[in-house]
């Protein structure tokens, strides 16, 4: 088993520029979260998705959107990237939602 | 503000020492879990407590928890080198949609 995946690894966008971060898991849980984690900051919950057909907006969910595309793959999206959104991103799924999580590899994000 | 706040903030030991980190919170919760992270690597889940528990232990490792004060310990006994990382707790709280991480506590052991 994989785990939990995510893609890319290392990414450099411009001000403006829109992507998304996909992650997927394969250990078919209900629960999939998205959290970024800044210096000193520890991590902060930006969306969620409690069970397959749902998402709700964590602590910081301005600037980003999600799709939970189906049970096993959850992406962010940032519509147009700021410099403030440079981070370290990672995606975590768990079997119920408040359970263990299982973190992804995480996606460094820079914004210029 | 941040739900979970970790002390302290860095932690120096010896290997075969214990080490003692704590998490406090402000509201109130279903469950606290503590979790490790590896320098530039994604958590790994350590250890769970549910509210009505009040320590449990895993290997060398032992988790408290205080309602009441609104506080947990983790301690890792007889550390390893490869303790070596950041602590974080995770707090599920009771109002809809709150998980909650410290801020850390980065240990460092030393052979």
């Amino acid at each position: 088993n994989a785990g939990v995946t995510q893609t890319p690894k290392f990414q450099v966008l411009k001000t403006g520029q829109s992507m998304t971060l996909q992650c997927a898991q394969d250990m078919n849980h209900n629960s999939m979260y998205w959290y970024r984690q800044d210096p000193g900051m520890g991590l902060r919950l930006i969306y969620y998705s409690a069970s397959e057909g749902t998402t709700d907006k964590g602590e910081v969910p301005n600037g980003y959107n999600v799709s939970r595309l189906n049970k096993r793959e959850f992406s962010l999206r940032l519509e147009s990237a700021a410099p403030s959104q440079t981070s370290v991103y990672f995606c975590a799924s768990s079997e119920m939602w408040q359970f263990e999580q299982y973190f992804g590899p995480g996606t460094r994000l820079t914004v210029t | 503000s941040q739900q979970g706040e970790e002390d302290p903030q860095a932690l120096s030991i010896q290997e075969g020492e214990n080490a003692t980190m704590n998490c406090s919170y402000k509201t109130s919760i279903n469950n606290l879990q503590w979790y490790r992270q590896n320098s530039g690597r994604g958590l790994v889940h350590l250890i769970l407590i549910r509210s009505n528990e009040r320590e449990k232990h895993s290997g060398r490792l032992r988790v408290t928890l205080d309602t009441s004060k609104k506080s947990s310990s983790l301690l890792i006994t007889a550390s390893r080198a490869a303790d070596t990382a950041s602590y974080f707790c995770c707090t599920g709280g009771t109002s809809y949609g709150k998980l909650t991480f410290g801020q850390g506590t980065i240990l460092t052991v030393h052979p």
